[in-house]
């Protein structure tokens, strides 16, 4: 069946480092990628999303990239803010199926 | 608008006690879904309505009784529900729930503790 590995948490930086969460996938077919952002007591935000191989999804500075050769679709920003700490979960969603989610990586950023 | 609301925020519920969760929604999606969430760990799917129709249940004890009035609500009733039912109810919704490049919008939750 599918699934979705995320690296473990948690992950703890200082404002304005880099930031890559490792996110991998197994799936059949050509399933959609997604990362969502949780923050501290509230419900899931879609980050972004991408739908085919070689596609960038990016919002408010995270970057991730679909790649089917390596079957990745690595977070990415280039300096993380406090406001950034929440939960990170990578998901795919494939045809005619239901979401497969990661377990989550939990991001702290200190000033 | 992309937003889903879900009511109450938070429910403190006893064992014997019969509550509902409530999710609306106004983007003219077709599908809803139900999840639920423990702390730490990623949504768990419990019920999927497609146009109005139980298309999925994930095995969910009988004790939830999800229901669709139209296609902008979805409930979820509790009744008898135990303490390890305590967590975040999460709503969500999409366009169609067939296509893998239609994305789920959540709702905040409903934090649910079940004494």
């Amino acid at each position: 069946g599918d699934s979705v590995t995320q690296m473990e948490g948690p992950v703890t930086l200082s404002e304005e480092a880099c930031l890559t969460i490792n996110c991998t996938y197994t799936a059949t077919g050509y399933p959609s990628l997604f990362w969502y952002v949780q923050y501290p007591g509230e419900g899931l935000q879609l980050l972004l999303k991408a739908t085919k191989a070689d596609d960038k999804g990016s919002n408010k500075g995270f970057e991730a990239t679909y790649r089917k050769e390596t079957t990745s679709f690595h977070l990415e920003k280039g300096s993380v803010q406090v406001s950034d700490s929440a939960v990170y979960f990578c998901a795919l969603r494939p045809n005619a199926g239901k979401s497969t989610f990661g377990d989550g990586t939990t991001l702290t950023v200190k000033p | 608008d992309t937003e889903v609301t879900q009511t109450p925020k938070h429910l403190v519920m006893g064992m014997t006690n019969k509550k509902s969760l409530k999710c609306e929604q106004h983007m003219g999606h077709r599908a809803m879904y139900w999840y639920k969430q423990k702390a730490k760990k990623p949504p768990e799917l419990m019920f999927v309505y497609s146009y109005e129709k139980l298309s999925i249940n994930e095995s969910v004890p009988s004790r939830f009784s999800p229901e669709c009035p139209n296609s902008s609500l979805l409930n979820l009733h509790l009744h008898a529900l135990q303490p390890e039912d305590s967590a975040l109810y999460l709503c969500a919704s999409s366009q169609d729930a067939g296509a893998s490049t239609d994305t789920q919008y959540f709702g905040p939750g409903t934090r649910l503790t079940v004494l």
